[in-house]
């Protein structure tokens, strides 16, 4: 039962460079979120999704763009990364009025 | 936005200790979770509580719902080095959809 799996783990983007994270989940679930996690800041918002084909902005959107084609799967795009987006991502699904799931995470360093 | 703020942020105990973390916030959530995250993981459920005032007790740990649903208390009895990690609170509210994340607070407990 592989749950939600982020892809890429790790990655370095040099200033500017557009890259896409892919989460993906096989438990069916309705709500799919994406967060970005920095040191004293627990974890914020960027984009979230409640069903396929709709997407609807967090606390930080700001620089990222996402795409819920498929139900199972929630894309988060940088289009210019800059140095303030070095991160930790964390994608999460959930079934509604549940527990969230959350993947491993994608360290991105941009430089 | 709504806020969550968890105190304190970090906390270095020795083992057998007790100790209370908070989470409070300015606004009133549907429901509020607590999460632990350890490093290189994304966080991992520990409880859900819904009804203001409700208590939840886990093993060592026990969770107390804000009768005004408007914050929470993390307490751990006799702490244990394998409670050291992140613990993250988390509220629900416009319908379940939206899952906003408090700062976290960083335990050590040392053996």
């Amino acid at each position: 039962n592989a749950g939600v799996t982020q892809t890429p783990k790790f990655r370095v983007l040099k200033t500017g460079q557009s890259m896409t994270l892919l989460c993906a989940q096989d438990m069916n679930h309705e709500y799919m979120y994406w967060y970005r996690q920095d040191p004293g800041m627990g974890l914020r918002l960027i984009h979230y999704s409640v069903g396929e084909g709709t997407t609807a902005k967090g606390e930080v959107p700001d620089g990222y763009n996402v795409s819920r084609l498929k139900k199972q799967n929630f894309l988060l795009g940088l289009e210019s990364a800059a140095p303030s987006q070095t991160s930790v991502y964390f994608c999460a699904s959930r079934p509604s009025r549940a527990e969230a799931f959350f993947g491993q995470g994608t360290r991105l360093t941009v430089v | 936005t709504q806020l969550l703020e968890q105190s304190p942020q970090f906390l270095s105990i020795q083992e057998g200790e007790n100790l209370t973390v908070y989470c409070n916030s300015s606004s009133v959530f549907s429901s509020l979770q607590w999460y632990r995250q350890e490093p290189g993981e994304g966080p991992v459920l520990l409880v859900t509580v819904v009804t203001g005032g409700e208590v939840k007790k886990l093993k060592r740990l026990t969770f107390q719902f804000g009768d005004a649903r408007k914050d929470s208390s993390l307490h751990i009895t006799a702490a244990q080095p394998g409670d050291t990690g992140l613990y993250l609170c988390a509220g629900s509210s416009g319908g379940y959809q939206k899952v906003t994340f408090g700062t976290g607070t960083k335990l050590q407990v040392i053996p």
